[in-house]
Formats: structure tokens, C-alpha cells, sequence
């Protein structure tokens, strides 16, 4: 089994959808959890960082954290094409330490 | 947001040759560098782990004698690829921990392309 498990899709939605995408997870000790979007050919671009469990919103973006569950989840609000890229869900156990990604869900977001 | 930049962003070299790739943090300090390496439609896979003024811990599987990573300043990380052949042909993406704050917040350089003949 994999530390950390994500659909790689592709996800393809209308815009102005609202976008849920998700990761599992299997270690405990991850605290720290963040996701990035990352456009093609290009490095990954930080979009929400959260600790513990809980919910972060930032504009449009929300992520929920659920580690009880070991679930954490990324909704994007009134969706556009420009949101259409490959996003990868990540976490650590914190400080310095090693940084596990998910596999990455491209999404695709059609006007 | 803290910049890291990388570069060059793209190169293409002959099978034998070093290749060497910059990774700086811009506007901050960063402790801790990291080094991935990632195939078309694949996830980042780690290679290794740059503290400044210290050796780099490579993941397992990782050549240390292949990709030399060099972290001389709080600014500055590099990684060489040795001796490069056509199958380490793939997209290099570096990324920095700033030294302040809390947690694993990384941030990544732009990237770089390398194509082996």
C-alpha cells in the first residue's frame, strides 16, 4: 500500500463547478499537509498549507483535513479553465523532514 | 511568497557529459534543499535531502556518486548529474524550506529539463 493514495483522474468538469479532489493516507505521523497545482512542464506551485486537522479557505480554494479519517480534501469554488492543471497533494511529518506527494489528479476545467 | 529559481531551465547535453543545475532561494534563508526528480504523467520522486554545510542525505536508489548535490550557502543549492546518459533524461525540480516558520512548507524552483542524446 502506498503512504499516500490520490486519483490521478483526469477529472474534467464545466466551469463554474465546484471541483472535489482527495487524498488518503496511510501514516500517521503526517501532520503538515499542503497541495500543489502544478501546470505542465512547469515545478509545482504551493496553493494551501494546513496543520493538523481542520478547514483552511483561501479565496476560491478550501482544503479540510480530517486525520482521524486520514483523508484530506481540496475544493475549488466556481471553477475556471484556468485552474486546469495537475494537482498533487502532499504531507510530512514536519520540521525538515521527507515530504510524501500523492500521484497528482489532473484536472481539466471546460468553458 | 518566497521565489526559488532554478537554472538553466531546459538543457540538452551528449550522453557522457556533466550537467550541472543551480537551485537558489531568492528572498529567504533555506536550511534545507530538496532534490526530485519527475517522469511524464509521474508524481515527484525525491532523490535527496541538501542541508547547508553539511552532505546530502540521497534517498534509496539514489547514486551519491551520480548526482552530486552541493549546498554551499543558505541560498545556493546544486546538483550535477555525472557522466549523464540518455535514460536520465527527465524533468529536475529543486525545493527550499525556509529557515523560519514551522513545518514541512516547501517551495519549488521552476524546474529543469534535461534531454541526454
Amino acid at each position: 500500500q502506498k503512504e499516500v493514495e490520490q486519483d490521478p483522474g483526469p477529472l474534467s468538469v464545466p466551469e463554474g463547478a465546484i471541483v472535489s479532489l482527495n487524498c488518503t493516507y496511510s501514516n500517521s505521523a503526517f501532520q503538515y499537509f499542503m497541495w500543489y497545482r502544478q501546470y505542465s512542464r512547469k515545478g509545482p506551485e504551493l496553493l494551501m498549507y494546513t496543520y493538523s486537522s481542520g478547514n483552511k479557505e483561501d479565496g476560491r480554494f478550501t482544503a479540510q483535513v480530517d486525520k482521524s479519517s486520514k483523508y484530506i480534501s481540496l475544493f475549488i469554488r466556481d471553477s475556471q479553465p484556468s485552474d486546469s492543471a495537475t494537482y498533487l497533494c502532499a504531507m510530512t511529518s514536519g520540521g525538515y523532514q521527507k515530504v510524501t506527494f500523492g500521484t497528482g489528479t489532473k484536472l481539466q476545467v471546460i468553458p | 511568497g518566497a521565489v526559488v529559481s532554478q537554472h538553466p531551465s531546459w538543457v540538452i547535453c551528449k550522453s557522457g557529459t556533466s550537467v550541472k543545475i543551480e537551485c537558489r532561494s531568492l528572498d529567504f534563508q533555506a536550511t534545507t534543499m530538496f532534490w526530485y526528480r519527475q517522469f511524464p504523467k509521474q508524481s515527484l520522486m525525491l532523490m535527496a535531502t541538501s542541508n547547508e554545510g553539511s552532505k546530502a542525505t540521497y534517498e534509496q536508489g539514489v547514486e551519491k556518486d551520480k548526482f552530486l548535490i552541493n549546498h554551499a550557502s543558505l541560498t545556493l543549492s546544486t546538483l550535477t548529474v555525472t557522466s549523464a546518459h540518455p535514460e536520465d533524461s527527465s524533468f529536475y525540480i529543486c525545493s527550499a524550506g525556509q529557515t523560519s516558520g514551522s513545518g514541512g512548507e516547501q517551495f519549488f524552483g521552476p524546474g529543469t529539463r534535461l534531454t541526454v542524446l
